[in-house]
């Protein structure tokens, strides 16, 4: 099983719908980080946790919301989804300062 | 803010050594990642930098200079699997996350 899990793998949808990305993690990790990845735009950090109680906007957070219901699981809602978030979106984790980040396999949603 | 700088594309042969550089411009971080990145998968971490100098695994090197505000990572022996996007990660400081450059992508021809 992986170490990340993101559900689901691919989505579409319409705009104007609320819609929720789910993240779950096995390593134990206190912090977990949302991005997005647009051709051409690497990724671009969306909403980050370092731990249950802890919260912190990205470069783009406007227009989503997350929520960490436990160590292990941190969700991205899109409360309502417009066709310019048509992207690819990736969870990850990281144990502390100095330690590298393990990613999910992606969401990959398209908004029509 | 940050501001991550790397080419764009990059073309290479098998079996050649190829360097990818990154400028970047910020008030203060911690470390410096580089990780690739094939097409339509996720990122898996390469190399960290924390000091300056030279980080040597296998096939891929990365240097840190602070002063100059430049990193690179360094490919030798070129192979057609290494085919992928590079990406320059800074580490911001406590309580910060990471921030991704754009990414430079590598194609390797035969």
């Amino acid at each position: 099983d992986a170490d990340v899990t993101q559900t689901p793998r691919n989505r579409i949808t319409k705009t104007g719908k609320r819609i929720m990305l789910e993240c779950s993690q096995t390593k134990g990790h206190d912090r977990m980080y949302w991005y997005r990845q647009d051709p051409g735009l690497g990724l671009q950090l969306i909403y980050y946790s370092f731990d249950v109680k802890d919260i912190n906007k990205g470069e783009i957070s406007d227009g989503y919301s997350v929520s960490r219901q436990a160590q292990a699981k941190f969700s991205l809602s899109l409360e309502s989804a417009i066709p310019n978030q048509t992207a690819l979106y990736f969870c990850a984790t990281s144990d502390r300062t100095g330690t590298e980040a393990f990613f999910g396999q992606g969401t990959r949603l398209t908004v029509v | 803010g940050q501001n991550i700088d790397q080419p764009t594309e990059m073309t290479a042969t098998e079996g050649a050594i190829v360097q990818i550089n990154c400028t970047y411009q910020t008030s203060g971080f911690n470390g410096l990642f580089w990780y690739q990145q094939h097409a339509g998968e996720a990122p898996t971490f390469l190399s960290y930098n924390v000091l300056d100098g030279l980080e040597e695994k296998g096939r891929f090197s990365s240097f840190l200079s602070r002063s100059k505000g430049y990193s690179y990572l360094l490919l030798k022996e070129l192979q057609m699997k290494d085919s992928a996007s590079y990406l320059c990660v800074l580490e911001g400081q406590a309580g910060t996350a990471l921030i991704f450059g754009k990414g430079t992508t590598l194609s390797v021809s035969s």
